[in-house]
């Protein structure tokens, strides 16, 4: 099993361009989450999803998109960067909230917006 | 507001010591806390998990506390290695979403 896996893992773009970030599991998670990481603030949580077709916001959703067409898959979008979400984000996902919801996380994807 | 404080200075211990780590939060009623380990350049990895009914744990090397009274956890690296430099993470849970501290940085002199 791969785990979660995130494409890609560097990125540079500059201000006002678009970009997706894909996030992938082979857990069969019905739970996906996408996290900022910025340093001396911990993980923030961007937006969710608690099954395939859902999606919802988190702590720090402004600026951002995602879709969840499969359950697989769970896309992050940015349509306009700025150089705010410079960032490290992480994916992960987790089975069930019943069992303590442990989830997994991706390796990350290190963004800079110039 | 809720919020989740960790230890805000770094933790330099001797191999073999013990090193303890401290999650206090407000705002909060979790039903489980987690810790979790990441090192530099990776995501966290998931260590221990700890329900509120439960007061202490222990896995390995690595023992926690859950106090829902003091609203805190306490996180316990016993018989220290420079391998477990690293930094550690709690989160807390509620609804489908953690919240996390920012971390304690840990390192292990040999």
């Amino acid at each position: 099993n791969a785990g979660v896996t995130q494409t890609p893992k560097f990125r540079v773009l500059k201000t006002g361009q678009s970009m997706t970030l894909l996030c992938a599991q082979d857990m069969n998670h019905e739970y996906m989450y996408w996290y900022r990481q910025d340093p001396g603030m911990g993980l923030r949580l961007i937006h969710y999803s608690v099954g395939e077709g859902t999606t919802a916001k988190g702590e720090v959703p402004d600026g951002y998109n995602v879709s969840r067409l499969k359950k697989q898959n769970f896309l992050l979008g940015l349509e306009s960067a700025a150089p705010s979400q410079t960032s490290v984000y992480f994916c992960a996902s987790s089975y069930s909230i019943e069992l303590g919801n442990e989830q997994f996380f991706g390796p990350g994807t290190r963004l800079t917006v110039l | 507001s809720q919020k989740i404080e960790q230890n805000s200075e770094a933790l330099n211990i001797q191999e073999g010591k013990t090193a303890t780590l401290t999650c206090n939060y407000t705002n909060y009623s979790p039903a489980y806390l987690q810790w979790y380990r990441q090192d530099p350049g990776r995501g966290p990895v998931f260590l221990l998990l700890i329900r509120e009914n439960e007061k202490k744990k222990r896995k390995e090397r690595l023992k926690v506390t859950f106090d829902t009274t003091l609203k805190q956890s306490l996180f316990h690296i016993t018989a220290s290695q420079p391998a477990d430099s690293a930094t550690y993470l709690c989160a807390l849970l509620r609804d489908y979403k953690l919240s996390f501290g920012a971390g304690t940085t840990v390192t292990v002199r040999a």
